[in-house]
């Protein structure tokens, strides 16, 4: 079974980056793209990239100044920066499998609050 | 890149069956036929309902059906029941290589 799980810091201040890291178990990193999707409080989703591990990477046109995702395929792990954070970062994240052009596995998410 | 427009609620009584829209451009919705669809209980992860517009993963229900004409793209569940109550949300490939979400439709079941 797969198996996603985000982690990092829960608060970052403004003007800083926001790094975070999704483990992912139960599947080899490198046999699937990956993404990362965020949903501010009480709105709806953004996608923000996704990346295979050999270096294909997209990212969404919007955020694509401020953003760099990466994977480490000896930690099985999918990472994300967001540099130059605002209030409006303030979302929960998740990582996801992309396959078959869905995202059909997902983190339970994390929630990153922008705030001095 | 502008999210697909969908209701914000919709809503039905056991057994009935509902229809959630989902309207894009000839940017996305129009350009592929790779429309999904999620849906999310509260505080939980979403989960994906459809894929390529009509395909259904294994392990969800028959009730499920998805559909697309020109722009819009469409999920239709049958047989409303109350645990289908959640938050819907479609999402389409783009021409711009990226993805994009719609803003989500509230189901209650009556």
């Amino acid at each position: 079974q797969v198996e996603l799980q985000e982690s990092g810091p829960g608060l970052v201040k403004p003007s800083e980056t926001l790094s975070l890291t999704c483990t992912v178990s139960g599947n080899p990193i490198t046999s699937y793209y990956w993404s990362w999707i965020r949903q501010p409080p009480g709105k709806g989703l953004e996608w923000i990239a996704y990346m295979y591990y050999s270096a294909t990477t997209k990212y969404s046109p919007s955020l694509k100044s401020r953003v760099t995702i990466s994977v480490d395929t000896s930690k099985n792990q999918l990472s994300l920066q967001l540099s130059s954070v605002t209030a409006a970062d303030t979302a929960v994240y998740y990582c996801a499998r992309y396959d078959r052009r869905s995202f059909d596995y997902w983190g339970q998410g994390i929630l990153v609050t922008v705030s001095s | 890149q502008s999210a697909l427009t969908q209701p914000a609620s919709v809503s039905g009584s056991p057994g009935q069956s509902i229809t959630i829209s989902c309207t894009g451009t000839s940017s996305d919705i129009g350009a592929y036929n790779y429309v999904s669809w999620y849906y999310q209980h509260p505080a939980k992860a979403p989960q994906l309902l459809i894929y390529d517009v009509s395909k259904r993963p294994s392990a969800v229900s028959d009730r499920f059906s998805g559909s697309k004409s020109g722009n819009m793209a469409s999920l239709t569940i049958s047989g409303l029941q109350a645990e289908d109550e959640a938050d819907y949300y479609c999402s389409s490939y783009t021409t711009s290589s990226s993805w994009v979400f719609g803003g989500g439709t509230k189901l209650t079941v009556l």
